[in-house]
């Protein structure tokens, strides 16, 4: 079974500081594992992946995410926020289980930048 | 590609009528997944398919919620009769490999 784990429902951080947003997965395999953003009623847009090749991925917006197996963590980082970023962030786990595809999606965490 | 296409992307309803929701997912994507979002419970994996057949369907609330995927190319999820709970957007993603794309969703109003 797999399942992916948001540690903060919310998080606050000034404009200009660094922004950590937890995501720890559980699975018997390698999996593929992304973060997905939301921008208030919007859909959802991917932000970056991780599908075992490097494993510190660089997504857009100047977001990256290191893949740790042995804390099995994919946490989201960037150096600076920036007022554009809050919005609410989703950890996904992707992996073939039975023979298929299974994505399952941790519970978000919505990132408030204070100005 | 334009992408996984939803629609419409407003639904306003009244209790106790149909409500049909579309969903065109990219070609070639040989997996279709049906989510419901909501404050209250956040992102609920409703249904997925595979290659146009129902995998798993655990998360369909009640017997009022249904899905079909008669094609590659188009799928519909059906509530029948809806109630205000149901109120909700949803959302429907296409995957290829292990990567997940996302059409822009339904808002549904039920009153």
């Amino acid at each position: 079974a797999q399942s992916v784990t948001q540690l903060d429902s919310h998080v606050s951080v000034s404009e200009g500081t660094p922004v950590l947003l937890r995501c720890n997965y559980s699975s018997s395999y390698s999996p593929s594992l992304f973060w997905y953003v939301q921008h208030p009623n919007k859909g959802l847009q991917l932000l970056l992946k991780y599908t075992s090749a490097a494993t510190l991925v660089k997504g857009i917006n100047g977001f990256e995410a290191e893949f740790k197996k042995s804390e099995t963590s994919f946490h989201l980082t960037k150096p600076s926020a920036h007022m554009s970023d809050a919005a609410e962030y989703f950890c996904v786990v992707s992996l073939n289980s039975g023979g298929y595809q299974k994505v399952t999606f941790g519970t978000g965490t919505k990132l408030q930048v204070i100005p | 590609d334009a992408g996984v296409i939803q629609s419409p992307r407003h639904e306003v309803t009244e209790m106790g009528q149909e409500v049909t929701l579309r969903c065109k997912p990219i070609s070639g994507h040989d997996y279709l997944f049906w989510y419901r979002q909501t404050m209250m419970r956040g992102l609920e994996l409703l249904i997925y398919f595979n290659n146009n057949v129902p995998i798993d369907d655990s998360g369909m609330p009640e017997d009022r919620f249904s899905a079909k995927m008669p094609n590659a190319s188009f799928s519909t999820l059906k509530i029948q009769p809806s109630e205000p709970r149901d109120s909700a957007v949803y959302f429907c993603a296409s995957i290829v490999g292990t990567e997940a794309f996302f059409g822009q969703g339904t808002r549904l109003t039920v009153v």
